[in-house]
């Protein structure tokens, strides 16, 4: 049974400090691996989606890596900013089905 | 085009009502998967459905729950009889046909369900 963890669950940082968060998932059969963005009371936001046989993506600020052997992914987040305080979820979606599997995510606040 | 949209937002119930949820995908889209998440706790899978079938409902309770997503309309999730543990945000999420690998999930807002 897949089971994906996410450390630390709440981080507390100050603006511009890069920030890394972690993620790791027991089962490597993944098909691929995403990060989402919540904000109180609102939905998700897909920030990025890595496949399986790629190592890396970036969009903006944001890099997410991917190490399928290990089990873990990580999303970078450079030069943070206050709007970047949210809840960060990382899902994985196994070979063998259409369902993502989430971690509990990590509560990131940045203070200005 | 026009996200994947919940509705209520908020929807009060009291003890043994029964809650009706709505969803209707993006366009184009024709899988829809509903989600749980209870308080302080990840998203837990509950239903995978696409239209007029259900093809996974392995995270759905025996009891009380059911979903549908038909030819046309919105997919439903239909709480029977609530109870207080049935409070919790339940979001619904589209994709569009196929299983590329860089199929991502669009997710609604999600409602908020409150058992009184």
């Amino acid at each position: 049974k897949q089971e994906v963890t996410q450390i630390p669950a709440a981080l507390s940082v100050p603006e511009g400090e890069n920030l890394v968060l972690n993620c790791s998932f027991t089962d490597s059969a993944i098909y691929n691996l995403q990060w989402f963005r919540q904000d109180p009371g609102k939905g998700l936001t897909s920030l990025l989606l890595i496949q399986s046989s790629q190592r890396e993506q970036t969009s903006g600020r944001l890099n997410a890596s991917l190490d399928k052997s290990s089990g873990r992914s990580t999303l970078y987040i450079a030069a943070s900013q206050p709007g970047d305080s949210a809840t960060y979820l990382c899902a994985v979606r196994p070979d063998y089905g259409n369902k993502l599997v989430f971690g509990a995510g990590t509560i990131l606040r940045v203070k200005s | 085009n026009a996200g994947v949209m919940q509705n209520p937002r908020h929807l009060v119930r009291r003890r043994g009502q029964e809650a009706r949820l709505r969803c209707s995908p993006m366009k184009g889209h024709s899988h829809v998967y509903w989600y749980r998440q209870l308080p302080e706790e990840g998203l837990k899978f509950m239903v995978y459905l696409q239209k007029e079938n259900i093809i996974d409902e392995s995270g759905m309770p025996k009891e009380r729950f059911s979903a549908e997503f038909p030819k046309e309309g919105p997919s439903i999730l239909r709480i029977q009889q609530v109870v207080r543990g049935d409070s919790a945000a339940y979001f619904c999420a589209s994709s569009p046909p196929g299983r590329g690998a860089n199929e991502k999930l669009f997710f609604g807002s999600g409602t908020q369900l409150s058992v009184l």
